[in-house]
This record gives C-alpha cells, structure tokens and sequence, in this order.
C-alpha cells in the first residue's frame, strides 16, 4: 500500500458525460501527479500540482482540468467525454517535486460507452 | 510520446533463474526509477537511481545507469512466480519545464513460470 489513495475504482459512463476523479496524497506530501494509462498510448502524464499550484503540465486535453485543494486532496475532472478516454488514470504523490520518487495509487479504471 | 524503449518487450523465464531488463532514454535526466506493475493494477516504485549513480541495489534487484549511452538494465536474480509482472522504467528530465514530470518506457512484460 503506497498510502495514496483514489476514488472511485472503477467508473463507467456514457459518451458526453462528465466525471470526477479523487486523489488523496500519502500524508506530508505536497506534490500529485495525474497520469494516464491507455494501451495505444502507454502510461502519460497529464498534470502536477505542488501545494496547490499547477507546477506541469503534460499532453493534457483542454477538456480536462484538475485542481489541488488547501487540504491537498487533488481532483481531476474530465468532461464532454470521449470512447478514446476510456484508460487507468492514475495518480501519484511526492513530498516535493524534483528528483524525488513518486508513489502512485491504485488507479481509477475509466469506461466510457 | 514515449521517452524511453525498453527491451525486451516480453521476457518468460523459469523460476530461480535471472531476468534482464534494459531501458534507454534519448534526453538528460535527473533521475531513472523503475517501476513494476501487476495486471493491470498499480505501479509500485522498486528502485530510484540518480544520474551521477552508475549502480544501485535492493533486495534481488540491481539497477544500472549509463549516462553516456543514455541506458539502464534492471536484474532481477534468483526470479520466484510473484515477480510476474510488467516493469516500466520512468525518467525524469532535466529542464525547469520538467519538474517532476515522469516520462515512462512502454514496459517488459515478465513471466515466470513455476
């Protein structure tokens, strides 16, 4: 167990819908990572938030966003919804940023109909 | 785009006997971690190695790095069936627009047979 938790497991939705994916950082770490996991794509990074700040952002699509809450919860949210977003989005934490391992959560499994 | 190519893309040994992983990477980096996965479930970190290490162990594990040819090898010695898996090195660049940015290799799949 990493220590990084997300919800929900498993999300099965419909084509133009919107979705909420939760991520709980290990405790002390200030630092979470999104990313995602497609079998034609591999495993890419979307977007990281440092203490609340967008630190990087990857090759992620202007229909998602995620923000980083005062708590250090993390949301990523995926709107107008496509077959092709159907992947593990994963989510992972550090204590701060740089050079640093990351520890990732079980993943999210998104199924888009 | 991926970073990383690792090789092979699928490796099957018996148990007891060692497996090889090799990954290389086209950019500077910081750092070269290695991750392993079960079916499609989470990535548990196995080992992080810096760019000024050229050796690294854990456990049965032993990473190398090679910054001059831009490579690293993973080895798993003495394999038992649960280190069937798929194993993903994962780089993070050099560069203020890289931060903690992991770029992953597209994975060797393991399988050990008992």
């Amino acid at each position: 167990d990493s220590g990084v938790t997300q919800t929900p497991k498993h999300l099965i939705t419909a084509t133009g819908q919107r979705v909420t994916l939760r991520c709980s950082p290990r405790s002390g770490d200030l630092s979470v990572y999104w990313y995602q996991q497609s079998l034609d794509q591999g495993l890419q990074f979307l977007i990281q938030y440092y203490n609340g700040e967008e630190r990087a952002k990857g090759n992620i699509l202007e229909r998602f966003s995620a923000q980083q809450f005062p708590d250090l919860h993390s949301e990523l949210n995926l709107s107008s919804l496509e077959l092709g977003d159907s992947a593990l989005y994963f989510c992972a934490s550090s204590v701060g940023g740089l050079q640093e391992t990351q520890y990732f959560g079980p993943g999210t499994r998104l199924l888009v109909l | 785009s991926q970073q990383g190519e690792e090789d092979p893309q699928a490796l099957s040994i018996q148990e007891g006997e060692n497996a090889t992983m090799n990954c290389s990477y086209k950019t500077s980096i910081n750092n070269l971690q290695w991750y392993r996965q079960n079916s499609g479930r989470g990535l548990v970190h196995l080992i992080l190695i810096r760019s000024n290490e050229r050796e690294k162990h854990s456990g049965r594990l032993r990473v190398t790095l090679d910054t001059s040819k831009k490579s690293s090898s993973l080895l798993i010695t003495a394999s038992r069936a649960a280190d069937t898996a798929s194993y993903f090195c994962a780089t993070d660049g050099t560069g203020g627009t890289s931060y903690g940015k992991l770029t992953f290799g597209q994975g060797t799949i393991l399988t050990v047979h008992p």
